[in-house]
């Protein structure tokens, strides 16, 4: 019962270097969610899916890119990491928008 | 804007103690609010939820009630164990988007 998988679970980034990383759901969820959360703040929208091939803009969406193209998998891509984005990101996904959202184990992201 | 606002932590309890953690909102409409728990090393999990005003959520011994006239949705348990400890966050949504608004996160340490 796998739930929201989240891939990497730590990295460690230079500035300048980029990544992507993974969220993975088995609940066949059309929503999902990305998420950082920083020390003193709660958790802020960076970009969502509400479907399959769709993507749009949280919160604070720059310097970040994400892609959905299988319903099951929701990327989340750096492509030049700042030592701003050092954060705890998390996952989330439900299967419509007014049900419960499960979350993955989180990535915890060092940009040095 | 929507906000939630939550007393800061760490919040340190013996075992067996009564426990109430602080959770105010500030919404334009009327939102449902909900009451996460993260768990050392584990992503966030919904504790309990209430979608209007007086209703009271509860589980696992946690409760919480709507309160609209403080804005308030205070979570509240009798009798902490060790295996409460965790960070809890507590959340508004408005119907309006569907979208969660976060607050920072209140840590609980429950000492033997």
């Amino acid at each position: 019962n796998a739930g929201v998988t989240q891939t990497p679970k730590f990295r460690v980034l230079k500035t300048g270097q980029s990544m992507t990383l993974l969220c993975a759901q088995d609940m066949n969820h059309e929503y999902m969610y990305w998420y950082r959360q920083d020390p003193g703040m709660g958790l802020r929208l960076i970009h969502y899916s509400v479907g399959e091939g769709t993507t749009a803009k949280g919160e604070v969406p720059d310097g970040y890119n994400v892609s959905r193209l299988k319903k099951q998998n929701f990327l989340l891509g750096l492509e030049s990491a700042a030592p701003s984005q050092t954060s705890v990101y998390f996952c989330a996904s439900r299967r419509q928008r007014n049900t419960e959202a499960f979350f993955g184990q989180g990535t915890r992201l060092t940009v040095v | 804007g929507n906000s939630v606002t939550q007393m800061e932590g760490p919040v340190t309890l013996s075992e067996e103690a009564f426990l109430t953690i602080n959770c105010t909102y500030t919404a334009t409409g009327y939102p449902s609010l909900f009451w996460y728990v993260q768990y050392p090393g584990e992503g966030l999990q919904l504790l309990l939820k209430a979608t209007k005003a007086d209703d009271k959520g509860s589980n696992k011994g946690f409760e919480a009630t709507y309160r609209k006239e403080t804005t308030s949705f205070h979570l509240e348990k009798g009798s902490v164990q060790v295996s409460d400890s965790a960070v809890y966050f507590c959340a508004l949504r408005m119907d309006s988007n569907y979208q969660l608004i976060w607050g920072a996160g209140t840590k609980l340490i429950i000492k033997p």
